[in-house]
C-alpha cells in the first residue's frame, strides 16, 4: 500500500517570501505525482500533476515541483507567494500504469500575510 | 461544463436520522469516489467505485453505504449518522489518476 508524508503542517509566510513545502511518498513501484490546493471555502482542484519525463514539472499560478526518485519527493515551491495563495495544499500519489484513485496526505495550510 | 454536483451543501441533522448526500456526473467517468475532510487529517477516502455495481471500500468505510446503480450517480448513504460522523465530504470523479472534485457537503450531526 502506498502513503504519502507531508511533513509541514502549517506554515505561514509574508507576501514575496519563497515557499517549499515538503512531500514524501512510500510506494514500491512507479508512481503518478499531485498537488492539489483548496482555497479557503472551496473544493480541492489540481495545481500540477507528474506523469513521466521532466522531472520539474511547472502549474498554475507561479507553482512548481520536482519530482526526486531517490529521495521519493515531489516538493512544491514558489519563490514569491501572494496573499491570494493563502490555501490547504495536498501531495497525493496514485501508481502509475493503472485508473488507480490517489492516495492524498494530509495537507499543509499556507497562510501568507500582505 | 465538466461538473461534479453534490447535495446538500450544508445538512445539520440529529443522531440515527438515515441520510444521502448525492454525488452526479456529467462526464461518464467511470471512477467515482468518497472522501471525508477533517482538521488535522486530510483527505481520507470512505468508499469508491470503478463503474456500475462495482464497489469497494477506502480507509475509513465504517458507518456508510454507497451505490452505483448507473455511472453518472454515487450517492453516499449514512443509515444511522453519528457525531462523529461531522464533516466535510467531498465526492470525485478518476480519470487518468487526476481527481475532479464537488463543491463539497458539511454535514453536522447533533
Amino acid at each position: 500500500a502506498q502513503s504519502v508524508s507531508q511533513h509541514n503542517h502549517h506554515v505561514i509566510l509574508s507576501e514575496a517570501a519563497s515557499l517549499e513545502l515538503g512531500c514524501n511518498y512510500s510506494y514500491g513501484g512507479t508512481v503518478n505525482l499531485f498537488w492539489y490546493v483548496q482555497y479557503p471555502g472551496q473544493h480541492l482542484q489540481l495545481l500540477l500533476k507528474y506523469f513521466s519525463g521532466d522531472p520539474l514539472v511547472k502549474g498554475i499560478k507561479g507553482f512548481e515541483a520536482e519530482f526526486i526518485k531517490s529521495k521519493f519527493s515531489f516538493n512544491l515551491r514558489k519563490p514569491s507567494v501572494q496573499w491570494s495563495d493563502t490555501a490547504e495544499y495536498f501531495c497525493a500519489i496514485a501508481p502509475s500504469g493503472g485508473s488507480y484513485i490517489p492516495t492524498f496526505g494530509r495537507g499543509t495550510s499556507l497562510i501568507v500575510h500582505p | 461544463e465538466a461538473q461534479v454536483t453534490q447535495n446538500p451543501r450544508y445538512l445539520i441533522t440529529v443522531t440515527g436520522k438515515k441520510l444521502t448526500v448525492t454525488c452526479s456526473q456529467n462526464m461518464n467517468h467511470e471512477y467515482m469516489s468518497w472522501y471525508r475532510q477533517d482538521p488535522g487529517l486530510g483527505l481520507r477516502q470512505i468508499y469508491y467505485s470503478m463503474n456500475v455495481e462495482v464497489t469497494d471500500k477506502g480507509d475509513v468505510p465504517e458507518g456508510y453505504k454507497v451505490s452505483r446503480k448507473e455511472k453518472r450517480n454515487f450517492p453516499l448513504i449514512l443509515e444511522s449518522p453519528s457525531p462523529n460522523q461531522t464533516s466535510l465530504y467531498f465526492c470525485a470523479t478518476v480519470r487518468a489518476n487526476v481527481l475532479t472534485f464537488g463543491a463539497g457537503s458539511r454535514l453536522t450531526v447533533l
